[in-house]
């Protein structure tokens, strides 16, 4: 069981928007912890897409967004796209681990 | 453009020691850079991705606590490789590993990932 949590799936129409969220506690995302954000292709390495809960990196397009509140975070997708079907992950970092954690990702599947 | 690549056995039985290497290019895992930390992270079949540990360029190491008991992560700065060695596998530690050069501090993100290799614990 992860210490961040995920849904395991959510679907959206292309052109729509979703969202993904991560919540987690008072000892990671909750203690203002960085949240990341990755996208994972069948058989590709892990992409950031998110990192330090609102920035994206270089090359990645704006129809990709970060936010964080509270103990939770969020990706957001607009305008989805057939290539936007993928596997999505959370990261943080825990205090009471002392380590990195992740989510347990979520599938996005474009009808 | 930084790369890294991971190498090791397609099998490994259990009770042995799981043994893989990850060469990069573009970058130095001696590197003085700000924030490089040299991660192994796995993704255990139909779960999530999970930390192992990093090895940060002065020597440092910190492992996942659950883990710890039996993982050790190294650099050979004169082959530019970051190496894992897991003892005493089960079917328990079948996945996808994967490593990524770290930026940040201890709250870091991965920027570059190798492709991952799959490592079955099977007899």
């Amino acid at each position: 069981q992860s210490v961040l949590t995920q849904p395991p799936s959510v679907s959206g129409a292309p052109g729509q928007r979703v969202t993904i969220s991560c919540t987690g506690s008072s000892s990671n995302i909750g203690a203002d912890f960085d949240v990341h954000w990755y996208q994972i292709l069948p058989g590709a390495a892990p992409k950031l897409l998110i990192y330090s809960d609102t920035n994206r990196p270089a090359g990645v397009p704006d129809r990709f967004s970060g936010s964080k509140s509270g103990t939770s975070a969020s990706l957001a997708i607009t305008g989805l796209q057939a290539e936007d079907e993928a596997d999505y992950f959370c990261q943080s970092y825990d205090s009471g681990l002392s380590g990195s954690v992740f989510g347990g990702g979520t599938k996005l599947t474009v009808l | 453009q930084v790369q890294l690549q991971e190498s090791g056995p397609g099998l490994v039985r259990p009770s042995q020691t799981l043994s893989l290497t990850c060469t990069v290019y573009g970058d130095s895992v001696s590197s003085r850079g700000v924030g490089h930390y040299w991660n192994w992270v796995r993704q255990l079949p139909g779960k999530g991705l999970e930390w192992i540990g990093y090895f940060y360029y002065r020597g440092t190491t910190y492992y996942n606590p659950s883990l710890r008991s039996r993982v050790t992560i190294s650099a050979d700065a004169s082959k530019n490789q970051l190496s894992l060695t897991l003892t005493s596998v089960t079917a328990a530690d079948t996945a996808v590993y994967f490593c990524t050069r770290g930026r940040g501090s201890s709250s870091w993100y991965g920027d570059y990932w190798g492709q991952g290799i799959l490592v079955p614990v099977s007899s």
